[in-house]
This record gives structure tokens, sequence and C-alpha cells, in this order.
């Protein structure tokens, strides 16, 4: 059964870049879309980006100035780059399996890695 | 704020049905499929419903309807286990993006 396990710094200070990382186990990475949600504290979720297997990309359009996404087949692995953080992205972030391009059919989650922006 | 709008809360009785409106445009429900989220407190959502499709293991207690650009959740026979927060979400077409519900509380009374 796959199983997503997010990864970061847990603290970053404004300004400066938020890189996470999603190791996808158990599981193919073939075939699968993978995205970045977010939430922030006490709020709902808020889609950020996906990267398909072939390459496809797609950006929630508020933050697509700041955001990259991208994936490494070898290491089974998603990256989130966020660039010049604000207290406003403070949040857990969660990684998610997308089934079908442009949908928002997120059927395995992963438990989520706090982020905290603070100097 | 949120592309789709949901009430921010809900609430039953045990054994009462509690039904969840999420509402949105041509752009996102009128186009694509509707999914549904449950997520408990301080843990990650659980993907609930898929248009008409309940994954294996969601009770089907739980079931899903959409017409035109609104979509809703019922839950029937209500339990004290399903309090939680339920999310529902589709991909816009115009934004080129998923876009959530700001989400609804239900409280079993």
């Amino acid at each position: 059964q796959v199983q997503l396990q997010e990864s970061g710094p847990g603290v970053v200070k404004p300004s400066e870049t938020l890189s996470l990382t999603c190791t996808v186990s158990g599981g193919s990475v073939h075939i699968f879309h993978w995205s970045w949600i977010r939430q922030a504290p006490g709020r709902g979720l808020e889609w950020i980006a996906y990267v398909s297997y072939g390459g496809d990309t797609a950006y929630n359009p508020s933050l697509k100035s700041r955001v990259a996404i991208s994936l490494d087949k070898s290491r089974r692995q998603v990256s989130l780059n966020l660039t010049s953080v604000t207290a406003a992205d403070t949040a857990v972030y969660y990684c998610a399996r997308g089934r079908s391009k442009e949908s928002a059919w997120l059927d395995t989650w992963g438990l989520g890695t706090p982020v905290t922006v603070s100097s | 704020q949120f592309v789709l709008t949901q009430p921010p809360s809900a609430s039953g009785t045990p054994g009462q049905t509690v039904t969840i409106s999420c509402s949105g445009s041509t752009s996102n429900i009128g186009q694509n499929f509707v999914c549904w989220f449950q997520q408990f407190p301080g843990t990650a959502p659980k993907l609930l419903y898929r248009e008409d499709q309940r994954p294996s293991g969601v009770p089907d207690r739980f079931s899903a309807s959409k017409s035109v650009t609104s979509a809703s959740l019922a839950i029937s026979g209500l339990r004290a286990e399903d309090e939680a927060d339920y999310y529902c979400a589709a991909w816009d077409d115009s934004l080129t993006a998923v876009v959530f519900g700001g989400g609804t509380k239900v409280t079993v009374l």
C-alpha cells in the first residue's frame, strides 16, 4: 500500500525559500499525479500545485509566481519550493496522490509536515 | 475567499441525517467531478467520495450527489464518530487548479 512521507525544515525565516520533500513508498510513481496542499492553523485546505509522471505541472494562480514543483522518479520524491515566505505561509503541508489529471481525486495523503515562518 | 461555498457548520443528533452543501460554478462543479474529504483534528484529510463513488472502507451511511453547479454530502444514521470537518473539492477549468470549499464542521449533539 502506497505511503507518502513529507519532510521539511520545520522553521523558515521570512523572505527565505521553503523546500519540502515527499517520499513515495510501497507503490508506483507511474501514471499518477502528485500534489501539495497546505492548511494554515485553524483554516481550510489550499491546493498548491501538482506534477504528473510525465512532467506536466499546474499551480494555484495565487501562488504560481513563488512555487516550483518537481518529481524525481529515481528517488521517488516530489519536491516543492516556495520562495519569499511570509508568516502567511505558516501551515501544515501535505503531499497527496492524484488519480487523474486535472481533478481533485486525491486518494492518498501523507501525514503532513508543519512549517512555521518566523525570525 | 474559497471558490466553493460550504456552510461553516452543521449538526445533528445520533441517528439523524445531516446534509452538507457545496456551491460552485460552471467552471468547476458544472464541468468536473466533485470529491469530498473527511478530516479529524490533527490528522490528514481522507478521501470520502469521488463524484458518486465511495472508496472501499467508507460506510454506506455516506452518500453524495451533484446537480448542475452544486453538490451535497449526506450522512445518514449520524454517529458520534462522524464528528469531523468535511471539505468538497473540484478541478476548476478557468483557474486550471484544484479548488476547495472552506470546510464544514459537523457536530453530533
